[in-house]
This record gives structure tokens, C-alpha cells and sequence, in this order.
């Protein structure tokens, strides 16, 4: 079975720097996909960014960009010029590709503060 | 408003009553899940539907039926609620099953005394 960690139960960045939160994942696929999900206070699962594990070049949105380590299995998320309202519980999850179903996997995840 | 709605999204009830948590979505995404949230454990998949009237269990099913009558709707029902089952409670939909991007509700506060 499939399993997604993340070690980092809280992680506190300065506005403006820039933050890293790690994510190792477990799989025998070849073919999946990762994602970061952020949950603000307000709960609602808001879609970071997304990578398909057959392309080796990483996934960037904006501010957010991933580091990809297939052999590894590892996918960190980095967020660069930290805003006040990045703060929010952040969610490493893992998908296989195709199939009859489509369940996500998901870490346990990490409160990222956001201090000004 | 398009989108995926829950209600109710706070709920307080006794342990051995009947809860029910609605899901609508107006996308009219196939697959629907429901997820429960709860500290050190993340988001778990509790049961899920491919289509209007298929469903399955996901990880934590014990205690909890779901129905899919219609594609739109996708209840989850405690049956007879424990304190155990005191979380938050996402449902959340997904139209291409490749991509596996998942458009979330708001979530439900659930309350078991």
C-alpha cells in the first residue's frame, strides 16, 4: 500500500523568505501523481500544485514550486517570497495513475505560521 | 452559485443517533468521495462513488453508509454516531480520474457527544 509522510508536524517562515516543506512518499507505481493541497482557517482544500511522476521537470506555480526526486521519492514543496496568507495546515498527497478509482493519499501535515 | 456544497457544516449530536452529512455538487462531476479529517491522521478516505450508484469502501468505512441516487448527491450517514466518529468531515469531487485533481466542500464540524 501507498503511504505519505511528512516529518514536519509545524514549520514557522519570516514574510518575504522563503520555506521548504518535505514530503516522502512509498510506492512500487512507476506512474502517479503528487499534489500539495493548503488548508486555510477557513477549511476549504484549496489545490497548490500538482506533478505527474513521468515528467522530471518540476511543477512551478507562481511562488510555489516543487523539487521532484523520483529515485528518492520525495517531493518538497518550496514557497519563495512568503506571504501572510500562506499560512494555512499544508497536505503532501499521492495518487496512482488511471484505474477504475481515483483516491487520493494523503500526509498527516504541517502548519506552516507565517510570521510578519 | 457552481460548486460543491455540505451541509450541515456544524453539527452537534448523542452518541447512538442517526447523523446524516449532505453533499451536492453541481459540476456534475462522476466521482465523489468523503474524507474525514482528524489531527495526526490527516485526511482519510472513507467512502467513495465512480458514478451514480457505485460505490466503495475506502479506508475507515466502519459506522458509515453512503448512497449515490442521483450524480449530483452523495450522503454519508452515521447510523448510530460514537464519539469516535467526532471529526471533520470533507466531501470533495473530481471529474477526470487521470488528473486527479479533487474540488473540496467546506467541511463539516461533527460533534459526538
Amino acid at each position: 500500500a501507498q503511504t505519505v509522510t511528512q516529518s514536519q508536524p509545524e514549520m514557522s517562515v519570516q514574510e518575504a523568505e522563503t520555506v521548504t516543506l518535505s514530503c516522502t512518499y512509498d510506492t512500487s507505481e512507476s506512474d502517479y501523481y503528487l499534489f500539495w493541497y493548503k488548508q486555510p482557517p477557513s477549511r476549504q482544500m484549496i489545490l497548490v500544485i500538482r506533478q505527474e511522476a513521468y515528467k522530471q521537470q518540476n511543477a512551478t506555480e507562481n511562488r510555489f514550486s516543487v523539487n521532484f526526486q523520483k529515485a528518492a521519492k520525495s517531493f518538497s514543496l518550496k514557497i519563495s517570497d512568503s506571504q501572510l496568507g500562506d499560512a494555512a495546515m499544508y497536505f503532501c498527497a499521492y495518487r496512482n495513475y488511471g484505474g477504475a478509482t481515483n483516491k487520493l493519499i494523503f500526509g498527516t501535515g504541517t502548519l506552516l505560521a507565517v510570521q510578519p | 452559485d457552481a460548486g460543491i456544497t455540505q451541509s450541515p457544516r456544524y453539527k452537534i449530536t448523542e452518541t447512538g443517533r442517526q447523523v446524516t452529512l449532505m453533499c451536492h455538487q453541481t459540476w456534475s462531476h462522476s466521482y465523489m468521495f468523503w474524507y474525514r479529517q482528524d489531527l495526526g491522521h490527516g485526511l482519510r478516505l472513507i467512502y467513495y462513488s465512480a458514478a451514480a450508484d457505485i460505490t466503495d469502501k475506502g479506508e475507515v468505512p466502519d459506522g458509515y453508509v453512503v448512497s449515490r441516487s442521483k450524480t449530483e448527491n452523495f450522503p454519508l450517514t452515521l447510523e448510530s454516531a460514537t464519539r469516535s466518529q467526532t471529526s471533520v468531515y470533507f466531501c470533495a469531487s473530481s471529474v477526470n480520474p487521470y488528473t486527479g485533481e479533487l474540488f473540496f466542500g467546506e467541511g463539516s464540524r461533527l460533534t459526538v457527544l
